[in-house]
Formats: C-alpha cells, sequence, structure tokens
C-alpha cells in the first residue's frame, strides 16, 4: 500500500515544549511538503523540500523547524518559539516540483495544553 | 494582491441536483488549477487538474471549467450525493514570497440533503 503516513493523530504540547510530528511516504517521491491549516483559512506552507538534505522556508517557517535526511521522511518540530501553534499540520509529498499534483496524508492536530 | 477566493458559505443542496462551487483568483497567471476534497479531520485528496489551455475536464460526475479572461474555475458535481459532502478545496500554481508552489483556497463546504 502506497501512500503518506503522519503520526500521532492528535498531540498535545505543553507551554515550552518543542513537539516532533512524523511524516513518512512510501511513494518514492523526491518533494515533501508541510503545511498548516487553520479553520476557514487555505493550507499555509510552512516548509517544503524537493530533494534529500535540502529544504527552504514557506510563507510562515517561524517557529517551526525540519529536517530531510532520508527520501522517505520529513518530520516538522514546532519549537517554544511558535506561539500560537494550534492548529491541523498537512505532510504532503508530490513526484517533483511543487507545481504538480499534491499527496496528503492524514493529518495530525496539535493542541496546546 | 494576489487572492484566491472560494465561497465561504456553505453550499446546500438537494440529492440529484448539480452542485457548483466557484474558484476566483486575482494577480495570478497559472499554468494549471486543481480540484481537491477533504473530509473532516482527513487529509485533501486530489481530484482533477485543468490546464490553461483546456476549457473544461470531465470525470465520471465531476467537471471542472477553467476561464483565464474572468479568472475563474467552475467545479460542477452532477447528480450529486450524500457521500459528495465535504469540503472542496481549487489549488493553483502560483509565484509567491520569491518562489513556486501551490496555492490553496480556504475550500467551500458541501452538504447534500437526502
Amino acid at each position: 500500500d502506497g501512500g503518506i503516513t503522519q503520526s500521532p493523530k492528535y498531540l498535545f504540547r505543553k507551554e515550552g515544549q518543542n513537539v516532533t510530528l512524523s511524516c513518512e511516504q512510501n511513494l518514492n517521491h523526491d518533494a515533501m511538503y508541510w503545511y498548516r491549516q487553520d479553520p476557514g483559512q487555505g493550507l499555509r506552507l510552512i516548509y517544503y523540500s524537493h530533494i534529500v538534505n535540502d529544504f527552504q522556508k514557506g510563507d510562515i517557517a517561524e517557529g517551526y523547524s525540519v529536517s530531510r535526511e532520508k527520501k522517505e521522511s520529513f518530520p516538522l518540530t514546532v519549537t517554544s518559539a511558535q506561539k500560537n501553534p494550534t492548529a491541523f499540520y498537512l505532510c504532503a509529498s508530490s513526484i517533483s516540483v511543487a507545481r504538480e499534483t499534491q499527496y496528503f496524508g492524514p493529518g495530525t492536530r496539535l493542541l496546546v495544553l | 494582491s494576489q487572492k484566491i477566493e472560494q465561497n465561504s458559505e456553505a453550499l446546500n443542496i438537494q440529492e440529484g441536483k448539480t452542485a457548483t462551487l466557484t474558484c476566483n483568483y486575482t494577480n495570478y497567471s497559472p499554468a494549471y488549477l486543481q480540484w481537491y476534497r477533504q473530509d473532516p479531520g482527513r487529509g485533501p485528496v486530489f481530484l482533477l487538474l485543468i490546464r490553461e489551455n483546456e476549457k473544461e475536464k470531465r470525470k465520471e460526475r465531476l467537471k471542472v471549467t477553467f476561464d483565464t479572461t474572468l479568472k475563474q474555475s467552475l467545479f460542477h458535481i452532477t447528480a450529486s450525493q450524500p457521500a459528495d459532502s465535504a469540503t472542496y478545496l481549487c489549488a493553483l500554481d502560483g509565484f509567491s514570497g520569491g518562489y513556486n508552489k501551490l496555492i490553496f483556497g480556504a475550500g467551500t463546504r458541501l452538504a447534500v440533503h437526502p
């Protein structure tokens, strides 16, 4: 079964804590993306990576960090610097560049305690 | 400024009718436009892509049109069913913030009533 998996489904963060959201794909896609979705707003791009060991900031990268050490994996860390982290986080991948069809994971909902 | 807009109000229709959703954009010149379906608490799922030189695209009960003069795409679901109830997102390829990327609208929620 090919696809994108995200874990956990729900994540609770305490104030001052860093948390990491997992994203794994077995589609052999080069490009991967992290989006944030808030009610009534379009998906906003946090970070993207077009190739292993390379990633770029999106529109709202402040307070977030990523790594891309393996083609299959693109974890997102929400740091304590992100003051409003409560949102639905979506990971996506595409064959190559950002302009093509993207395939999304099931999402992680992050809540602040 | 650059904008992509979808009707924020939910669209309520009766089963069997045709649902029509609108996506308008300003200050973009997309080479193509995509439509995705998103169910509550799930990730979006790709439905259709239409290119700038295509007027219309069909897939089963779905039809998408793309008018680059009006800067608008229409998404139609014919013979709608309650199972079609979801939020539908449009996305276009655009250059913004210094790089090319997919830019998503906020989505329109469709509710099909039996």
